[in-house]
């Protein structure tokens, strides 16, 4: 079946610290793969999205993520989280055999000041 | 460009009432997608439309919930009778051509139901 895991329900890092948020998938997708963040009361918004080529995806805000194969994996990457990163993030795989977007449970991250 | 546009944004109402949730979805798109949010988790496919064909609802809860996207553009979800169980978060999103297209977001119908 058709999953996407992110381990950390919830993440609390200090301002100006680094982040990582992990993200897998059950292998059979199609690597087409994608971040979104939600801020409290609002609908999603992209970050970046990974369909082929480099594996390691620039997106906006300074958010990066890598693509490993190898590991069914699509962390995401900050180097130096702001206060107004404080959000929840959604990981995302388009599977072709469902013809859907099949999303994580989310990480909710907190920036401590 | 406006974004996806939805309403209302907040709706109480007692169980066994109906309900009904609006979207406008970016000018342009023809796959319009209806979400539901559990508090705590990510977004779960109720119905996608193509155009104005429903292509996708096999997670739609049919005996309660209806939707229709006339003329391929706006489109309503209706809940008829509402449970307590159906207090959530009800997306709105489109996009333009479907697949593995980005999908854009509305700000969503926060339901809750007494």
């Amino acid at each position: 079946a058709q999953s996407v895991t992110q381990p950390d329900i919830h993440i609390t890092v200090s301002e100006g610290a680094s982040l990582e948020l992990r993200c897998n998938y059950s292998y059979g997708a199609t690597p087409y793969l994608f971040w979104y963040v939600q801020s409290p009361g609002q609908g999603l918004q992209l970050l970046l999205k990974y369909f082929s080529g480099d594996t390691l995806v620039q997106g906006i805000k300074g958010f990066e993520a890598e693509f490993k194969r190898s590991q069914s994996s699509f962390n995401l990457r900050k180097p130096s989280v702001h206060w107004s990163d404080a959000a929840e993030y959604f990981c995302a795989v388009w599977y072709s055999s469902a013809s859907k977007i099949i999303f994580g449970s989310g990480t909710r991250l907190s920036i401590r000041p | 460009e406006a974004g996806v546009v939805q309403s209302p944004r907040y709706k109480i109402i007692e169980k066994k009432q109906p309900v009904a949730f609006w979207c406008n979805p970016i000018s342009g798109h023809n796959t319009l997608y209806w979400y539901l949010q559990n508090l705590g988790q990510g977004p779960e496919l109720l119905i996608r439309y193509e155009n104005e064909e429903a292509v996708d609802d096999s997670q739609l809860p049919k005996d309660r919930f209806s939707a229709e996207r006339l003329k391929g553009v706006d489109s309503t979800l209706k809940i008829q009778p509402a449970e307590l169980g159906d207090s959530a978060v009800y997306l709105c999103a489109s996009s333009y051509g479907t697949g593995q297209e980005t999908q854009y977001f509305g700000p969503g119908t926060r339901l809750l139901v007494l």
